[in-house]
């Protein structure tokens, strides 16, 4: 069954820094976004990509943030500055953009630790 | 706006016991779509089983079965004859994927099924 793969599985950083938590959605699909999960909390929509552009953004995914789909495979999150409470869980998802939620797939996600 | 109300924090029965999950959600969507995810202690998201707002039927896999109810806007999952590996969070969410749009999710349940 396809997969959506994230890489790293576990990044540990000094706060301040800049950190890029990369994705490979699946390969049809054309929609993909970025979750976050803060320890012992719920999952958190950060971001949507369609068409080499951004679809739709939360409060969260402040100018710190920033995405990116450099080469075809690759669906980035980039962090310019990291901050202790930029510690969680990051998740990619993909969907094939036909609606009607079949396809739509997570990551196993990215756990980031700010130190 | 869209909202996923787990209000169960976090539930513990034993082993063989069944246990509800309840879900109440709010949506001003007519046409939208249901999910729970589970996420065992290793963090990733497992998806469990996905609902169109069209399909009122109650749907069994296994040991796991779920109530959809739209009068009073809940979809609860019931884990019949729970087993020790069942222990995890489950979380509920919901999403219109005819936009191909994010997915809320609730605060999440968590459940320890003890020996």
């Amino acid at each position: 069954e396809p997969e959506v793969t994230q890489t790293p599985s576990h990044q540990v950083t000094q706060m301040g820094q800049e950190v890029i938590l990369r994705c490979v959605p699946i390969s049809n699909h054309l929609y993909f976004y970025w979750y976050r999960q803060i320890l012992g909390q719920k999952v958190e929509f950060l971001v949507s990509f369609y068409n080499n552009e951004i679809s739709e953004k939360s409060e969260i995914f402040d100018d710190q943030f920033s995405v990116e789909r450099p080469d075809g495979s690759n669906f980035t999150l980039k962090i310019r500055s990291t901050k202790l409470e930029d510690s969680a869980m990051y998740f990619c998802a993909s969907s094939p953009g036909q609606g009607k939620g079949y396809g739509y797939t997570f990551g196993s996600g990215t756990r980031l630790t700010v130190v | 706006a869209q909202k996923v109300t787990q209000a169960q924090t976090e539930i513990s029965v034993v082993e063989k016991e069944d246990v509800t999950l309840d879900c109440v959600y709010e949506t001003r969507d007519t046409t939208y779509y249901l999910f729970w995810y589970k996420q065992p202690p290793s963090g990733e998201l497992v998806f469990l089983i996905r609902r169109n707002s069209f399909d009122e039927q109650n749907e069994i896999s296994g040991r796991y079965s779920w109530n959809f109810q739209k009068s009073t806007s809940s979809f609860n999952f019931t884990i019949t004859a729970s087993q020790v590996v069942d222990s995890a969070v489950y979380f509920c969410a919901l999403s219109n994927l005819n936009r191909d749009d994010k997915i809320i999710f609730g605060k999440g349940t968590r459940l320890h099924i003890l020996p």
